[in-house]
């Protein structure tokens, strides 16, 4: 199985500064075959289920604001607030598309400071 | 736009089996793979498998032995069955569509675009 290891397991960020998120896999997720990461990003607020902000390590699901950017490729990848609202209080986990099963990380825990 | 409900009893006994389904609305099930995911209070996200549309299936090894889903395209549905339950059972059990990229010449999915509410279980006597 491919390990996703997301860090850090909380933090604190000041509206409108930047959160940043790491999420690290045991393996690469990177298909040779069309050159595209099979890592996803999503976002949970609690009572809610997990929403789809971003594929492919770095694509924009439509309708997600573009202050949320993924970056990345092989093993290592970062999703980025660039500008943290309120809105965005939530658990963010990473996920692993790349062989089944399919994994998630621990989350991460976005809170305001 | 494409609507995902799970329904099911929400108090299983132990040893017994766990049914869910989740009906589609909005949308046909053609096409995509959909996954069952749980989630035990106040923790992480567990993929249990999913199922394509043909009806070819991938579970978690995990669970594999307990596990069965399976797909009605005429009534839009998808099930999913966990048998011989324990209170570790206990949980939060999602359906989700999953992306689908064909290029390639095989089709793999990529993202879980659509989620249903969810619906929880509890495993007690």
């Amino acid at each position: 199985d491919i390990v996703m290891t997301q860090s850090p397991d909380s933090l604190a960020v000041s509206l409108g500064e930047r959160a940043t998120i790491n999420c690290k896999s045991s393996q690469s997720v990177l298909s040779s075959s069309n050159n595209k990461n099979y890592l996803t990003w999503y976002q949970q607020k609690p009572g809610q289920p997990p929403k789809l902000l971003i594929y492919w390590a770095s694509t924009r699901e439509f309708g997600v604001p573009d202050r949320f950017s993924g970056s990345g490729s092989g093993t290592d990848f970062t999703l980025t607030i660039s500008s943290l609202q309120a809105e965005d209080v939530a658990v963010y986990y990473c996920q692993q598309y790349y062989s089944t099963p399919l994994t998630f990380g621990g989350g991460t825990k976005v809170e305001i400071k | 736009q494409v609507q995902l409900q799970e329904s099911g009893p929400g108090l299983v006994k132990p040893s017994e089996t766990l049914s869910l389904t989740c009906s589609v609305s909005g949308g046909s099930i053609s096409g995509y793979f959909w996954s069952w995911i749980r989630q035990p209070p106040g923790k992480g996200l567990e993929w249990i498998g999913y199922i394509y549309y043909s009806g070819s299936t991938n579970y978690n090894p995990s669970l594999k032995s307990r596990v069965t889903i399976s797909v009605d395209t005429s009534r839009n549905q998808v099930s999913l069955k966990v048998s011989s339950v324990t209170a570790a059972d206990t949980a939060v059990y999602y359906c989700a569509r999953d992306m689908v990229d064909c290029s390639g010449g095989r089709c793999s999915a990529y993202g879980m675009d659509v989620w249903g509410q969810g619906t929880t279980v509890t495993v007690s006597s």
